[in-house]
Parts: structure tokens; sequence; C-alpha cells
């Protein structure tokens, strides 16, 4: 299985920070990111699929870049609604896996 | 729009079945897409667990070997998750997701989860 890691379990943040988080896979991935926004006794909500591609509905704040093993979600001027736990997800090989989360807390 | 509703028992002994529903409105599961599981252990690591696809061919993750099944009811456009000889370590919150193609394995709708706890 191919091993997603978010090296940052959890940070501080302030609101209108701009915020990076980041999601390196164990081998080439190919583009196939997912990243998930979670609050907390919510479901995963999908935010970005194909590494840059936002879901309909999905403020433009947020964005996803990155290539090969290394990918990031950027949040620019972090509002009080994105404070939740962000999971990347990659879907190039089966079965899909995830990364252990990053928390976004506030200063 | 498509809605997920994941229903069962909370609480499930050691060794024996765990089983839930997802009910599905505003999409029949027989016209497209793939219905899948995934669980959220406490801790809050994800697995993806398998999927029922829109035409009853399913995919299982290995590490759940002979223990899962999926299956469905299309007269009630349901899914169901069965996962046999549970262990404390099955405990987690289960949530059924759609995924759009069978190619593209990211989950785009999802019920609210429901908590099983394994335990005597």
């Amino acid at each position: 299985d191919i091993q997603m890691t978010q090296s940052s379990s959890s940070f501080s943040v302030s609101l209108g920070d701009r915020v990076t988080i980041t999601c390196k896979a164990s081998e080439d991935i190919y583009n196939r990111l997912a990243w998930y926004q979670q609050k907390p006794g919510n479901a995963p909500r999908l935010l970005i699929s194909g590494a840059t591609s936002l879901e309909t509905g999905v403020p433009s704040r947020f964005s996803g870049s990155g290539s090969g093993k290394d990918y990031t979600l950027s949040i620019t001027s972090l509002q009080t609604e994105d404070v939740a736990t962000y999971y990347c997800q990659q879907y190039w090989s089966t079965p899909p896996t995830f990364g252990g989360g990053t928390k976004l807390e506030i200063k | 729009d498509v809605q997920l509703q994941e229903s069962g028992p909370g609480l499930v002994k050691p060794s024996q079945s765990l089983s839930l529903t997802c009910s599905v409105t505003g999409y029949s599961i027989t016209s497209g897409y793939y219905w899948n599981w995934i669980r959220q252990f406490p801790g809050n690591k994800l697995e993806w667990m398998g999927y029922i696809s829109y035409d009853g061919s399913n995919n299982y993750n290995p590490s759940l070997k002979n223990r899962i099944s999926i299956t469905r009811d299309t007269s009630k456009n349901q899914f169901f998750l069965k996962l046999n000889s549970v262990t404390t370590e099955d405990t987690a919150t289960y949530y059924c997701a759609r995924e759009r193609d069978g190619y593209n394995w990211y989950f785009d709708v999802w019920g609210a989860g429901t908590t099983v706890t394994v335990s005597s």
C-alpha cells in the first residue's frame, strides 16, 4: 500500500494567516491526490481532487499544488470556519489510502 | 441531491459480526457510481474498506481479507456492510461514501457516520 505522510499532525494559526499543509506519498502518485476537510462530529468533506481541482462550492482561498510524491494544500487568509482537520488521500493505486491528518488550531 | 445515511448497532461483541446499512436517497444505486464503506478509527486514521458498484461488482481492501462483504438491496436503494469476526480493533466510526467513476477513487458524498464499539 502507498503510505501517505502528513508531517504536521497539528499546528497553531492566526485568523488571516496563509496556511500550507503538506502531504508526502511513499511513491509517485501522478497527481492522483484528494484533500478533505473534517470538522468535529462531521464526515470528511471533499475539497480538491486531481491535486489541484477545486470542488464546486469550495471557497477560492483553498488551493492545491504538487507533483510526484509531494503535495500541498494552501489556504489564503484563514477564516474561522476553516479550523478543522485536513486529510490527503491518494488514489493512484488500490487500496486508496489517507494521510494521518493535520489539525489547525487557533493561536 | 444524493444523500447517504448509515444505520446499525452501536455495540457489537468480539467474535461476532458487524452489520451496517447505508440508505441512499436522491439517486438510484443501480444508475451509476460506486458505493463505498470507509472507517475512521479512534485517533482519526481513515481506512477504505471496499465498494459495491452500480452493477453489483465488489472490490475490497486486502487488509480485511475474508472478513468483509458488501451487498445491496436495490428495491430499498440500500447497501450493506458485513464484517465478520470483529475484535476491539474494529471499533471505529463507519462511513458510507460515493465514488464517481470506479477509476478516480476519491469520495465526493459521505454519510454522517455511525460509531460502532466492539466490546464484551
